[in-house]
């Protein structure tokens, strides 16, 4: 079985620069999750989809994110413009139930360098 | 906002030492995981425990979740060099909430 794939597996822009990431879920797996990772810390979720319905997106910067999740497989996560305080590893993750009560999947990441 | 606590941020071992990472929560949670990262990997899930006073064993790993499930352990006995890693709890506070809040994790190293 596949895991959670991310790419790119790292991206480094110039600021104010838009970059994306893309994530493809295990198979299956309804609930997708999009996690930034700053260095030394938790995971912090930005947003939350069931299916392709954002059912929590109160962590995530609206003025410069957006996420889609359309068909409800595949997702992107967006910066525009990006800041130097976005630099950090931005994990994705699936489970199987919308309660992650058999854990979660964490896909590679992208680690971004925003210089 | 909900938040877990974790302590402590960094724990050096000689190899074949046992270590203990505590992980609190100021109210009540639904349930608790623990994942563990690799230096330069990714989350990895080990586990969930949901009941009060549940004490789950992996091999040399025990992980406990307390009896008013705000708090949980996680216990390695005479560790190896393959341990090495942050370890992370994450709660879970269920009702609306499906979203796992995770600590700041326990970086554990060990010295062969």
């Amino acid at each position: 079985e596949a895991g959670v794939v991310q790419s790119p597996r790292y991206k480094i822009i110039e600021k104010k620069q838009p970059v994306a990431f893309w994530c493809n879920p295990i198979s299956g797996h309804n609930t997708l999750y999009w996690y930034r990772q700053n260095l030394g810390q938790g995971p912090e979720l930005l947003i939350r989809y069931e299916n392709e319905e954002a059912v929590d997106d109160s962590q995530l910067p609206k003025d410069r994110f957006s996420a889609e999740r359309l068909k409800g497989v595949d997702s992107t996560l967006k910066i525009q413009p990006a800041e130097l305080g976005d630099s950090a590893v931005y994990l994705c993750a699936s489970s199987l139930d919308g309660w992650g009560n058999y854990g979660y999947t964490f896909g590679s990441g992208t680690r971004l360098t925003v210089v | 906002g909900q938040q877990v606590m974790q302590i402590p941020q960094y724990q050096h071992v000689q190899e074949g030492e046992d270590f203990t990472t505590y992980c609190n929560s100021s109210t009540t949670l639904s349930n608790i995981q623990w994942y563990k990262q690799r230096p330069g990997g990714h989350p990895v899930f080990l586990i969930q425990l949901v009941k009060s006073g549940e004490v789950k064993k992996q091999k040399r790993l025990t992980f406990q979740f307390g009896e008013a499930k705000k708090n949980s352990s996680l216990h390695i006995t005479a560790t190896q060099t393959t341990d090495v890693g942050t370890y992370f709890c994450a709660g879970n506070y269920g009702g609306s909430q499906g979203n796992l809040i995770f600590g700041k994790g326990t970086k554990l190293s060990v010295k062969p």
